[in-house]
């Protein structure tokens, strides 16, 4: 299958201070990219949907401002944490999907630790 | 309420055995249905992937099937591993929708 690289896998930062996860899609062009943020023992919660070139779609209190997401080109979307704050922490993870609606790749995920 | 909801919630079973899991669903029209394994602090890898004209779908030990008419999909491992331990999640994609929902996962544990 398609190959989607999320880095880095593990980050510590601390409060007020701004983290940056990468996703890309290593082996095909991808026009929409997930991310989504996942609590222990809970299922994946969708926080945005981005297409390359377009402003990303927020999913209901989804913070816009603090959860910046970039998708400048078809390999690569960014997830910016911005001022974190420990409740911040919790495993990220991203997905990337061709065009259309066709199968959708996830990442390893970003365990997110904010001290 | 979830539009997916997956059963059990969790599950112990001894190497070698087999085990069924559930996902009964809500949403319709829908495109696909999606299996993933989730191994702890690692992303979802897809399993199997059924339209809506497919009943089943096998994937080496993992076997799904699907019954669009009573919205029950399930997952059928047999001969389990030790590595079958994980969350495997039930996905659904709305019809003409970009959008994925997912079950919550059923924790698989396999022991010794």
């Amino acid at each position: 299958g398609a190959v989607v690289s999320q880095h880095p896998s593990r980050v510590i930062c601390k409060s007020g201070t701004s983290v940056k996860i990468e996703c890309r899609s290593l082996d095909f062009q991808a026009t929409t990219m997930f991310w989504y943020r996942q609590f222990p023992k809970q299922s994946l919660m969708l926080m945005a949907t981005s297409n390359e070139g377009s402003k990303a779609t927020y999913e209901q209190g989804v913070e816009k401002d603090k959860f910046l997401i970039n998708h400048a080109s078809l390999t690569l979307s960014t997830l910016t944490v911005t001022s974190a704050h420990p409740e911040d922490s919790s495993f990220y993870i991203c997905s990337a999907r061709g065009t259309g609606a066709g199968e959708a790749f996830f990442g390893q995920g970003t365990r997110l630790t904010v001290v | 309420k979830n539009q997916v909801e997956q059963s059990p919630q969790s599950l112990i079973i001894l190497e070698g055995k087999n085990c069924t899991l559930q996902c009964n669903y809500t949403v319709s029209p829908f495109s696909n249905l999606r299996w993933y394994k989730q191994d702890t602090g690692r992303g979802p890898v897809s399993l199997t992937i059924m339209t809506f004209s497919e009943n089943t779908k096998s994937n080496g030990r993992y076997t799904a099937t699907l019954d669009a008419d009573t919205k029950q999909s399930s997952l059928h491992i047999t001969a389990s591993q030790l590595s079958d331990s994980a969350s495997y999640i039930c996905v659904v994609s709305p019809y003409n929708n970009n959008d994925m929902r997912f079950g919550a996962g059923t924790r698989l544990t396999v022991k010794p």
